[in-house]
């Protein structure tokens, strides 16, 4: 069982480029989070989703695209990437009941 | 809406010293509560849960008591190991829709000394 599989580990990009961060799950499960690990911030939801087709925003979504096709996958999408945006993301999945499974996270740094 | 606020660290203790790591929670109903640990370079492990008042969730020495009546969930171990050096964050989770994602405190370094 691979549980929450993110790719890539480390990415960087420039400023003003795009790019999709990938998350899949073989969990079955319906919640599908994206999270920003920023220090001394904790971390921040971006998007989630609670079923496919079902998206909608948390706390950070500027400068973000989800979208829910699947059950299993849920990719976050950088429309224009920028330094602020610099962070590690973590894709989390959930039942509908108790916690939450992390992935092991994506490292962006925008230059 | 749901909050979490935990104690700011970092905290540093000696080997075999007692723990404790305060975590209060604002929230609609009864949520489920949790702690996550994070060792340097990794994600994000769960550490123990508890689902309803009382409960008392365990894990690897670790302990957590909900306490509806002050609406806390801290989390002790009695003797630290330099193995337990990590951030430890304090979560909650509602039911339903937007209820039931998963809202965190900001974090606690840990560092244990031998």
């Amino acid at each position: 069982n691979a549980g929450v599989t993110q790719t890539p580990k480390f990415q960087v990009l420039k400023t003003g480029q795009s790019m999709t961060l990938q998350c899949a799950q073989d969990m079955n499960h319906e919640y599908m989070s994206w999270y920003r690990q920023d220090p001394g911030m904790g971390l921040r939801l971006i998007h989630y989703s609670v079923g496919a087709g079902i998206t909608d925003q948390g706390e950070v979504p500027n400068g973000y695209n989800v979208s829910r096709s699947t059950t299993e996958d849920f990719p976050l999408r950088l429309l224009s990437a920028a330094p602020s945006q610099t962070s590690v993301y973590f894709c989390a999945t959930a039942g509908t009941a108790y916690g939450y499974t992390f992935g092991s996270g994506t490292r962006l740094t925008v230059v | 809406g749901n909050s979490v606020t935990q104690m700011e660290g970092p905290v540093t203790l000696s080997e075999e010293a007692f723990l404790t790591i305060n975590c209060t929670y604002t929230a609609t109903g009864y949520p489920s509560l949790f702690w996550y640990v994070q060792y340097p370079g990794e994600g994000l492990q769960l550490l123990l849960k508890a689902t309803k008042a009382d409960d008392k969730g365990s894990n690897k020495g670790f302990e957590a008591t909900y306490r509806k009546e002050t609406t806390s969930f801290h989390l002790e171990k009695g003797s630290v190991q330099v193995s337990d050096s990590a951030v430890y964050f304090c979560a909650l989770r509602g039911y339903g829709g937007s209820q039931g994602n998963l809202i965190f405190g900001k974090g606690t370094k840990l560092s244990v000394k031998p």
